[in-house]
């Protein structure tokens, strides 16, 4: 069965440092990678994804993600972090044509000034 | 402006009561979906359509029921056999089910039961 795991609940940045918010999956096909975003009490909003091509997709907002094929991730960065940027954010995979999209548990980020 | 719309934005239910909670998409999107989010649970995929007249159970469809009798609405109903309903509801579309289109998202419906 196909999952996706986001192995921290809480991330903590530094205006203007990098951040990394992680993802792995795991799919017996080709997956398909999603990241979204949210705000409190909000609907997700979609950031970028992952169909096929080069390993490193630029998204909404100045945020890329890495797709690592022998690593199962597909990790999400950005070269300076906003304060602006704190919120809830989703890795998602969809294995193939037909699947589901099932979401990870979240990552909450803080960007402290 | 496009996009999919969720009402009310806030729900309270009594004990035993049957309620309804809306979405409509004017996106012309064919795949609908619902999902329910707890707190560290991530999103939990409840029901979903492909096409008009048709749905599936997704992994958590106990207790709740759905329709799809129009392309632009799949509304939600949460029975009283619904344990713990008491969550944040997000419905979603997409341009079709599967394959890489990303799916939109209404602002959500915060269920209470009191």
């Amino acid at each position: 069965a196909q999952s996706v795991a986001q192995p921290e609940d809480q991330v903590n940045v530094a205006e203007g440092n990098p951040l990394t918010v992680k993802c792995t999956y795991s799919v017996s096909g080709n997956p398909y990678l999603f990241w979204y975003v949210q705000y409190p009490n909000r609907g997700l909003q979609f950031l970028l994804k992952y169909i096929t091509g080069d390993n490193l997709v630029k998204g909404s907002y100045g945020f890329e993600a890495e797709f690592n094929k022998s690593q199962t991730s597909f990790h999400l960065k950005k070269p300076s972090a906003l304060v602006s940027d704190s919120a809830l954010y989703f890795c998602a995979v969809r294995e193939g044509r037909g699947g589901k999209l099932i979401f990870g548990q979240g990552t909450e980020l803080s960007v402290k000034p | 402006d496009g996009g999919i719309t969720q009402s009310p934005k806030y729900l309270f239910r009594k004990e035993g009561q049957n309620v309804t909670l809306s979405c409509e998409q004017n996106l012309n999107h064919d795949a609908m979906y619902w999902y329910r989010q707890d707190p560290g649970q991530g999103l939990r995929l409840i029901y979903y359509s492909q096409i008009v007249n048709d749905f599936q159970k997704g992994d958590i469809a106990e207790g709740y029921s759905v329709s799809r009798e129009k392309k632009e609405s799949f509304p939600l109903t949460v029975t009283s056999a619904q344990k713990n309903p008491t969550a944040f509801y997000l419905c979603a579309s997409s341009l079709q089910q599967g394959g890489w289109t990303e799916a939109f998202f209404g602002q959500g419906t915060r269920l209470t039961v009191v």
